[in-house]
């Protein structure tokens, strides 16, 4: 079955820390992955896709398709980057979104 | 312009009692997912629509659950026979067409069933 794994449903991380947060998925076929993040008493928002190979507020990720990963780095974390964040992927045809169960991020002072 | 809007906000109701959901999606955004949140779990796929019908229903978890979207642009989630365990944010997104994976989220409406 398509899914997705976020191993860690708490990490906390000092300010200037560096940051990764894992993600794991299995499908078979060629996924497009997604981070996408929830701040406090906000909406849930895209952060970045693989295909973009873009760094998004110093947030980015590497599709490792051999270890069917797609963790998201910081190198130096902030107290803002403090939120809810989701890895989720489609697949093929279909164009829902299919997300892990999410990982809080605390970045503290 | 304005974001996806979903009304309300909360819905508290009793079980077995009817309710509506619904879904206002980006001006122009022609595909419209609808989702449903758990506590402490990630968004789960419902349905989605391109423009009025229903491309995938796969995700409704049995026929007490219905969407529409007749004009091709606000969609009502529709839930029968309330369940506590239909408890839940039930989340709207929004994307440009089904090419566009990129989906634009609503605020979601917390339905509590008691």
């Amino acid at each position: 079955a398509q899914r997705v794994t976020q191993p860690e449903k708490l990490l906390s991380v000092f300010k200037g820390a560096p940051v990764e947060l894992k993600c794991n998925y299995s499908y078979s076929g060629s996924p497009e992955l997604f981070w996408y993040v929830q701040y406090s008493r906000q909406r849930l928002q895209l952060l970045l896709r693989h295909i973009s190979r873009e760094s998004i507020k110093g947030f980015t990720a590497d599709l490792n398709k051999g270890e069917t990963s797609f963790h998201l780095k910081k190198p130096f974390a902030q107290e803002e980057d403090s939120a809810m964040y989701y890895c989720a992927f489609t697949s093929g045809s279909a164009r829902q979104l299919t997300f892990g169960s999410g990982t809080q991020l605390t970045v503290l002072p | 312009g304005a974001g996806v809007s979903q009304t309300p906000s909360n819905k508290v109701t009793e079980k077995g009692k009817y309710v509506e959901l619904r879904c206002d999606p980006i001006s122009g955004h022609t595909a419209l997912y609808w989702y449903r949140q758990s506590l402490g779990q990630g968004p789960e796929f419902l349905i989605y629509f391109q423009g009025t019908g229903a491309a995938d229903d796969s995700g409704l978890p049995n026929d007490r659950f219905f969407a529409v979207r007749p004009e091709g642009s606000v969609s009502t989630l529709k839930i029968q026979r309330t369940e506590r365990g239909d408890s839940a944010v039930y989340l709207c997104a929004s994307s440009l067409n089904l090419g566009d994976p990129k989906q634009f989220f609503g605020p979601g409406t917390r339905l509590t069933v008691l």
